[in-house]
């Protein structure tokens, strides 16, 4: 059943275009993560947000952002699309850093 | 290089049949996890296993963390039990990544 909700499911857009993603989880969770799975299924972490305390993938460029309002949600904002950001980006939850992870499904982002 | 390689690539059972997943690690883990993803694209934690032997139904892990080893055994195999099973680690860096493989896929076929 799942309780890491995703929206939308799919996204096109251009270069350069903005575009935010949307996370929310029921589980009453702590700690909220995003990670990216490129074409060749590997997934890497971008952010972890734990009790209003981010962290950030150093490697992750700095048109990437994510948003938080509460512990519940975390949406991802990236300021101008590459190519390069075309993947799956798929948010999870966890009741503490390094508890098991719970994950959306996914958004998938095509950059034309 | 590559932090977690996982063995086989792929792996095709008859139903009924076990099933022995393995991940390997070049770094020392401070968490160890399996994952399971379906045909259908989504994530499925399995169980967190950072050391030691853990069970969960059919599903067996054990982590030799000095050998920086783990393996993941499934028995009698189910068509369902199909997709691609992920290992992860976190290194304990402090930036809490996940550091995945690139998955066994598994099919079952009855």
């Amino acid at each position: 059943e799942t309780a890491v909700f995703q929206t939308p499911n799919y996204h096109v857009t251009q270069v350069g275009n903005e575009v935010s993603f949307n996370c929310k989880q029921t589980l009453g969770h702590d700690t909220m993560y995003w990670y990216k799975q490129d074409s060749k299924k590997l997934l890497k972490i971008m952010f972890s947000y734990n009790n209003k305390q981010l962290i950030v993938n150093e490697t992750v460029p700095r048109r990437f952002s994510p948003q938080s309002s509460d512990k519940a949600h975390l949406n991802l904002r990236i300021k101008s699309v590459e190519p390069e950001d075309s993947a799956v980006y798929l948010c999870a939850s966890s009741w503490d850093i390094n508890e098991r992870l719970f994950f959306g499904h996914g958004t998938k982002l095509s950059v034309l | 290089g590559q932090q977690v390689q996982q063995s086989p690539s792929s792996l095709v059972l008859q139903e009924g049949e076990n099933a022995e997943l393995q991940c390997n690690f070049s770094s020392t883990a401070t968490q160890l996890q399996w994952f399971y993803q379906s045909p259908g694209g989504s994530l499925v934690s399995l169980l967190s296993n950072p050391s030691g032997t853990k069970h969960t139904g059919r599903l067996t892990s054990t982590t030799v963390t000095k050998e920086r080893r783990s393996s993941l055994h499934i028995s009698s195999s189910q068509t369902t039990d199909s997709g691609t099973y992920l290992c992860a680690i976190d290194r304990g860096t402090g930036y809490q990544n996940f550091y995945f493989g690139k998955g066994t896929s598994l099919t079952v076929i009855p």
